[in-house]
């Protein structure tokens, strides 16, 4: 099973500010990962695949980068309405994993 | 537009069976991978179970194989969660989740249920 480990757990920032998200995996996963924005009472909502093309209707504010292991979640200037948990996803190999999230906070 | 519609959920007791179903709309049912993905109170996400368009293979997470089946039926568009054997770890929100195409790109979620509560307890 590939595990994906993300950091920070916690991140505590200001509207305005750049928010950068890690996730590495246990192996080599290629471009094989999604990252997913889920709040409170919410369905999750696909932000990121194939470890950089946005979703439909995505802002341009969000971006991702990275391959093999390390992948990284980039919102270059956060709204208020950004902060929420991230997940990290990778789709190379059964089973299907997730990442354990990100909080991304209001400081 | 697509929409989905989880339900099935509620209070089941350890040992017991519940039923889950998912009533999309908006796209061609057999053209896309369907998956359920939960979420434990207080914990992350974690997928469930994956079916291929037409129907013929499915996957499963260690933590539910042998005791979930996953299920689908196209000209319905509605995609089912037969859950036996349930445990108190079963607990949880159950999303139901359409892949982003039949296979490869099928393993990403593109549209997402509001989810279903399932709760197991004595």
């Amino acid at each position: 099973e590939i595990v994906l480990t993300q950091s920070p757990a916690t991140l505590s920032l200001s509207p305005g500010e750049r928010a950068t998200l890690s996730c590495r995996a246990t192996q080599s996963i290629g471009s094989e990962l999604a990252w997913y924005q889920k709040k409170p009472g919410q369905a999750p909502r696909l932000l990121i695949y194939e470890g950089s093309n946005r979703a439909t209707g995505i802002p341009a504010r969000f971006s991702g980068g990275g391959s093999g292991p390390d992948f990284t979640l980039t919102i270059s200037s956060l709204e208020p309405e950004d902060f929420a948990v991230y997940y990290c996803q990778q789709r190379r190999s059964w089973p299907l994993t997730f990442g354990q999230g990100t909080r991304l906070e209001i400081k | 537009e697509v929409q989905l519609l989880d339900s099935g959920g509620g209070l089941v007791q350890p040992g017991g069976s519940l039923r889950l179903s998912c009533a999309g709309s908006g796209f061609t049912s057999s053209s896309y991978a369907m998956n359920w993905v939960r979420q434990a109170p207080g914990k992350g996400l974690e997928w469930v179970s994956a079916i291929s368009g037409s129907g013929d293979i499915t996957n499963y997470a260690d933590s539910v194989q042998g005791r979930f089946t996953i299920s689908r039926d196209n000209s319905k568009n509605t995609l089912y969660l037969q859950m036996n054997s349930l445990r108190a770890e079963d607990t949880a929100v159950y999303y139901c989740a359409k892949g982003m195409a039949a296979a490869g790109a099928g393993k990403y979620f593109d549209y997402w249920g509001q989810g279903t509560l399932v709760t197991v307890s004595s």
